[in-house]
């Protein structure tokens, strides 16, 4: 059974800090993807990882993926209050019935000026 | 449309009745999944369809929960004789996939949500 773990599940910040939140996850997989929830909203995209050693950036978050080691990371660069929200990562299963996703269990990220 | 849509946004039912949502996925997505968020199960998989066909039900929870799908577009996901277990927020995702093809991503967009409170 594929299983998702994030840590730190809350994590409260200081404007202008650094942080990293880690996914980790128990069996293969080819794609791991982090989403923003704000409260009460939807899911947001905010990377897809589709390869071992793929690293995307795009503002303040960057995001990189080990298939090796079955982890992945969401690096938080000069946080600001804006970022405050739940991070997901979530991991697809097996290609034979689609690419459901299983979610690890959030990340509740407080940003405080 | 330009997003995934899923109506009604809240649904207040009473334990016993039956209830119906429903997810207009983006427009040529062939792939569309159901997952529920609760406090305390999270963020969990419902149903999976590709085209009108569901090869993947496991999630649904128990013989109350179904779903169908019509012409490869909107689909309705029905709770019967729902309980206050079933409170939660129903969301809904599509994608750009097809079976025995290859999508890049298989990037998968959400819904809006409905938040269902049983009382």
């Amino acid at each position: 059974e594929l299983k998702v773990e994030q840590n730190p599940l809350f994590l409260s910040m200081q404007e202008g800090k650094n942080y990293t939140i880690y996914c980790n996850y128990s069996t293969t997989s080819d794609r791991l993807y982090w989403y923003r929830q704000d409260p009460g909203k939807s899911l947001e995209s905010l990377f897809v990882l589709l390869s071992n050693g793929a690293v995307k950036q795009e503002g303040r978050l960057m995001a990189s993926l080990d298939t090796k080691a079955r982890l992945s990371t969401l690096h938080i660069t000069a946080a600001v209050h804006d970022l405050s929200a739940t991070y997901f990562c979530a991991v697809t299963g097996t290609m034979e019935y689609g690419n459901k996703l299983v979610f690890g269990a959030g990340t509740i990220l407080r940003v405080k000026s | 449309g330009a997003g995934v849509s899923q109506s009604p946004s809240n649904k207040v039912t009473e334990k016993g009745k039956d209830v119906e949502l429903r997810c207009d996925p983006i427009s040529g997505h062939t792939a569309l999944y159901w997952y529920r968020q609760s406090l305390g199960q999270g963020l969990e998989f419902l149903i999976y369809f590709q085209g009108n066909s569901a090869p993947d039900k496991s999630g649904l929870p128990s013989d109350r929960f179904s779903a169908e799908r019509t012409g490869g577009s909107v689909s309705t996901l029905t709770i019967q004789r729902t309980q206050q277990e079933d409170s939660a927020v129903y969301l809904c995702a599509s994608s750009l996939e097809w079976a025995g093809g290859f999508s890049s991503s298989y990037e998968q967009y959400f819904g809006p949500g409905t938040r269902l409170t049983v009382t």
